[in-house]
């Protein structure tokens, strides 16, 4: 069955260091790939997706992540964290073909900016 | 603009009730999908729906129970055989189209406690 396995429920970096936000997934057929952001209380806004082509996908607010199909991995990376960036972030997956039946989701990584 | 509401943001009820939390969307979107979300859990599917009068059982889909009789509304209503019901709840919709996994748009949640 698939899966997405987010490592670390909490990762704590200081401001203006490197964040680096670990997912990997398992399955049978190419992913599409997603991470998503959540501030208290709120509902996810989406960051970046991985669909097909180019494997180094850029999202907002200087976010990006890495396809790496040898590793089934799609790592979530900023170069220089702010305090806003903290919140739970979430990666999520939809196979091709059943993807429209519903993302499954990682169980989230909750980002502590430190000043 | 275009989005999804979800009502009320916060519902209490007591226990042995039912109690439906409304969804809607303007954004055109044939997909509806509602998630329940706990401490630590992630998003886990409960029902959704690809087109209208249509819709499928997610992961934990027992002690609930959904319509979709217009394009734009996809309520849910939390029965009394839902054994665990406090949760935050999340309604997304995306693009649908077979084969192909869209990004999903979230309302920003109810949160429903029971006592």
């Amino acid at each position: 069955a698939q899966s997405v396995t987010q490592l670390g429920s909490h990762v704590s970096v200081s401001e203006g260091a490197l964040v680096l936000l670990r997912c990997n997934y398992s399955s049978s057929v190419p992913p599409y790939l997603f991470w998503y952001v959540q501030y208290p209380n709120q509902g996810l806004q989406l960051l970046l997706k991985y669909t097909t082509g180019a494997t180094l996908v850029k999202g907002i607010n200087g976010f990006e992540a890495e396809f790496k199909k040898s590793e089934t991995s799609f790592h979530l990376t900023k170069p220089s964290a702010h305090m806003s960036d903290a919140a739970e972030y979430f990666c999520a997956f939809g196979e091709g073909g059943g993807g429209a039946d519903g993302l499954t989701f990682g169980k989230g990584t909750h980002l502590i900016i430190q000043p | 603009d275009g989005g999804i509401t979800q009502s009320p943001k916060y519902l209490f009820r007591k226990e042995g009730q039912n109690v439906t939390l409304s969804c809607e969307q303007n954004l055109n979107h044939d997909a509806m999908y509602w998630y329940r979300q706990d401490p630590g859990q992630g998003l886990r599917l409960i029902y959704y729906s690809q087109i209208v009068n249509d819709f499928q059982k997610g992961d934990i889909a027992e002690g609930y129970s959904v319509s979709r009789e217009k394009k734009e509304s996809f309520p849910l209503t939390v029965t009394s055989a839902q054994k665990n019901p406090t949760a935050f709840y999340l309604c997304a919709s995306s693009i649908y189209q077979p084969g192909q996994s869209y990004e999903q748009y979230f309302g920003p949640g109810t949160r429903l406690t029971v006592t």
